[in-house]
């Protein structure tokens, strides 16, 4: 079955610091690959995504590319800001199998 | 346009207590899958509607069950409450399979 090892938490860091969060997956057939972010008490927002090998989801400054050679999809962020403390998931679905499998979730704080 | 709305926001119920909890898709969508996200975990897949029909479904009792009306929004009903049932529970639009995108939740405590 579809399964996703996300990077624990949680992760602290100083604004205007590197970010990667890693993300490996385990799937049958060809998944799509997605980043969702949750703020406190909110639900959860879609932050990129990507759906074939190779491909690049990139939204607010956040990028992740998909590898197929490595089932990975590291979330990447070349300058954190406050705002983007929050708790980001990793997840997939599959052709046929609509259903989301999430990671566990990673908590980022950033530190002015 | 709305986004994909929940009902209530929050919610307490007791032991052995039903609740039924609500979501209206996003414009255009037509599939309504629902989660449940305990603290501290990610989201985990109950079931999803489409054609006012249940689809596909995650690894829950039967105490779990939901429908889909002709105008896509759909309920989440749960029998026979207990103190494992208290989480967030999050519903999801798409449309013909695609992304799906979350509402703001419902949190349900049960003591």
């Amino acid at each position: 079955g579809n399964s996703v090892t996300q990077m624990e938490g949680p992760v602290t860091l100083s604004e205007e610091a590197f970010l990667t969060i890693n993300c490996t997956y385990t799937a049958t057939g060809y998944p799509s690959l997605f980043w969702y972010v949750q703020y406190p008490g909110e639900g959860l927002q879609l932050l990129l995504k990507a759906t074939k090998a190779d491909d690049k989801g990139s939204n607010k400054g956040f990028e992740a590319t998909y590898r197929k050679e490595t089932t990975s999809f590291h979330l990447e962020k070349g300058s954190v800001q406050v705002s983007d403390s929050a708790v980001y998931f990793c997840a997939l679905n599959s052709f046929g199998n609509e259903k989301l499998t999430f990671g566990t979730g990673t908590r980022l704080t950033i530190i002015p | 346009d709305a986004g994909v709305t929940q009902s209530p926001t929050h919610l307490i119920k007791t032991r052995g207590q039903q609740v039924t909890l609500r979501c209206s898709p996003k414009s255009g969508h037509d599939t309504v899958s629902w989660y449940q996200q305990a603290l501290g975990q990610g989201p985990q897949f109950i079931f999803q509607y489409y054609e006012e029909e249940e689809r596909q479904r995650g690894n829950f009792p039967d105490r779990f069950s939901g429908h889909q009306f002709p105008n896509y929004s759909s309920e989440l009903n749960v029998n026979a409450l207990w103190l494992g049932d208290s989480a967030l529970y999050l519903c999801a639009s798409s449309w013909a399979g695609d992304t799906q995108y979350f509402g703001p939740g419902t949190r349900l405590t049960v003591l």
